[in-house]
């Protein structure tokens, strides 16, 4: 069935640092790639998107790209704030069916 | 945007007692909802599919009469909790699919904590 995978946390940054999460994804056909974002104690933010391959999904300064090639859609920030501290959740939607969510990333960003 | 909400944000109840959670999709209507739990400092696990007007259908090793879902109108799905236990203490998350839509965003609720003492 559709899988996805993403990198182990805690990751734990300083602010204005580089922020790479990576995601992995197995799936038949071509799924949609979604990054949420959950804050302490709140449900779920959809945070960006993509749909289709090489397409960027950006917000907030987030960006994440639909590799097809790898079934890679890493999210990554410039210079992280304080108040990026969360957890991050990649996720597929395969044709409208349910969603299927990696494990979450908990990022600590300190100041 | 779509905006789902639930009712309550957080419940507290006695072992044994039911509790009756809300999911609502306030500006759409959603011939889809879903309902997923979350344990804490885990990912969110799919526990049911909530269709407007039929029976729901439950993922495997979710116990269809102890977590009761409807599904009457076209921006209400409901989640009871019958009997609960302390095991049963997590956080409830609904999402809900717009009507007419293909490959769409699902738009998630807040979540609803519940504890059973």
């Amino acid at each position: 069935g559709d899988s996805v995978t993403q990198m182990e946390g805690p990751v734990t940054l300083s602010e204005e640092a580089f922020l790479t999460i990576n995601c992995t994804y197995t799936a038949t056909g071509y799924p949609s790639l979604f990054w949420y974002v959950q804050y302490p104690g709140e449900g779920l933010q959809l945070l960006l998107k993509a749909t289709k391959a090489d397409d960027k999904g950006s917000n907030k300064g987030f960006e994440a790209t639909y590799r097809k090639e790898t079934t890679s859609f890493h999210l990554e920030k410039g210079s992280v704030q304080v108040s990026d501290s969360a957890v991050y959740f990649c996720a597929l939607d395969n044709y409208g069916q349910n969603f299927v969510f990696g494990p979450g990333t908990r990022l600590s960003v300190l100041p | 945007g779509a905006v789902v909400s639930q009712h309550p944000s957080w419940v507290i109840c006695k072992s044994g007692t039911s509790v009756k959670i809300e999911c609502r999709s306030l500006d759409f209507q959603a011939t889809t909802m879903f309902w997923y739990r979350q344990f804490p400092k885990q990912s969110l696990m799919l526990m049911a599919t909530s269709n407007e007007g039929s029976k729901a259908t439950y993922e495997q090793g979710v116990e269809k009469d102890k977590f009761l879902i409807n599904h009457a109108s076209l921006t209400l799905s409901t989640l009871t909790v019958t009997s609960a236990h302390p095991e049963d203490s997590s956080f409830y998350i609904c999402s809900a699919k717009s009507v007419g839509t293909t490959q769409e965003t699902q738009y998630f609720g807040p979540g609803t904590r519940l504890l059973v003492l």
